[in-house]
C-alpha cells in the first residue's frame, strides 16, 4: 500500500549539530508520487517547509535538505547546523492521492528539540 | 499568504456530547480536508471536499459528519462523540487547479484540541 516511516523522536540535538531525520515511502498507486517536508512549530499549524515533484532532485529551505532517492524510496530531512527556532514537528509526506483529491498521506511526525 | 482559522482552540465534551468544529478559509480555495492527529499516528484524513455543497469520504470517516457551506467554510460534526474522538484536528486547504498528478501546498489550521470524556 501506500505509506509514510519516519524517523520516531523524540529527538535532541544541541545548537550548531547537525541533523537527520530520515523518511522513507511506498508508492504504489501512484506512478509519480511528490514528496513534502512540512514542519509545524508550537501553537501553529503544520507549513510547508519543502517540496520535489522529480525524483533526483533536491529541495532546500532555511538550511533544511532533502533529496528524492527514487531507488531506495527515500527522502531524508538535513541540516548541517541547527538552531534552538528549528525545534518543532517535522512530517515527510507523499501524495498526490485521487481518490482524496489532492490530499497527502503524511508520516507520524519528528519532534525535535534543539538545547542552547 | 492563505489563512485558515480553526475554531475553538480547544473543547471538551464528554461521551455522547454533539460537536461542530469550524473552519475558514480566505484565500478561495478549492479544497478542503479535515485531519485528525494522534500519537503513534500520521495526520489521518476523515472528510475532504472539493466545493460548497461537496463531501468525500476519507480514510477515517466512522463517527464523523462534516458539511461545506460556502468556499470559505468547511465543518466537522461529532454528533455522538466518543473517548476515541479524543485528538488534535487540522483543517486544511489548497487550490485545486493545478495538473492532476501534481500535489499542491496544503495550508492548514492551527489546529483544535477535542478531549471527549
Amino acid at each position: 500500500g501506500d505509506s509514510v516511516t519516519q524517523t520516531e523522536g523524540p529527538v535532541t540535538v544541541s545548537e550548531s549539530e547537525s541533523l537527520i531525520i530520515n523518511c522513507t515511502y511506498s508508492a504504489t498507486s501512484i506512478a509519480y508520487p511528490n514528496l513534502f517536508w512540512y514542519v509545524r512549530y508550537p501553537g501553529e499549524g503544520l507549513q510547508l517547509l519543502l517540496k520535489v515533484i522529480t525524483a533526483g532532485q533536491k529541495g532546500s529551505s532555511r538550511g533544511f535538505e532533502a533529496t528524492y532517492n527514487k531507488e531506495t524510496t527515500s527522502f531524508h530531512l538535513q541540516k548541517a547546523s541547527v538552531q534552538e527556532s528549528d525545534s518543532a514537528v517535522y512530517y515527510c509526506a507523499l501524495g498526490p492521492f485521487y481518490q482524496g483529491g489532492r490530499a497527502l498521506i503524511f508520516g507520524t511526525g519528528t519532534t525535535v528539540s534543539v538545547s542552547p | 499568504e492563505a489563512a485558515v482559522t480553526q475554531s475553538p482552540r480547544n473543547k471538551v465534551t464528554v461521551t455522547g456530547g454533539n460537536v461542530t468544529l469550524s473552519c475558514r478559509q480566505t484565500n478561495s480555495h478549492n479544497y478542503m480536508y479535515w485531519y485528525r492527529q494522534d500519537t503513534g499516528h500520521g495526520l489521518r484524513l476523515i472528510h475532504y471536499s472539493y466545493g460548497a455543497g461537496n463531501l468525500q469520504i476519507g480514510d477515517v470517516p466512522d463517527g464523523y459528519k462534516a458539511t461545506r457551506t460556502t468556499q470559505e467554510d468547511f465543518f466537522l460534526l461529532l454528533e455522538l462523540a466518543s473517548p476515541s474522538q479524543t485528538s488534535l484536528y487540522f483543517c486544511a486547504s489548497s487550490d485545486g487547479d493545478g495538473d492532476w498528478g501534481s500535489a499542491e501546498t496544503l495550508y492548514f489550521g492551527s489546529g483544535t484540541r477535542l478531549t471527549v470524556l
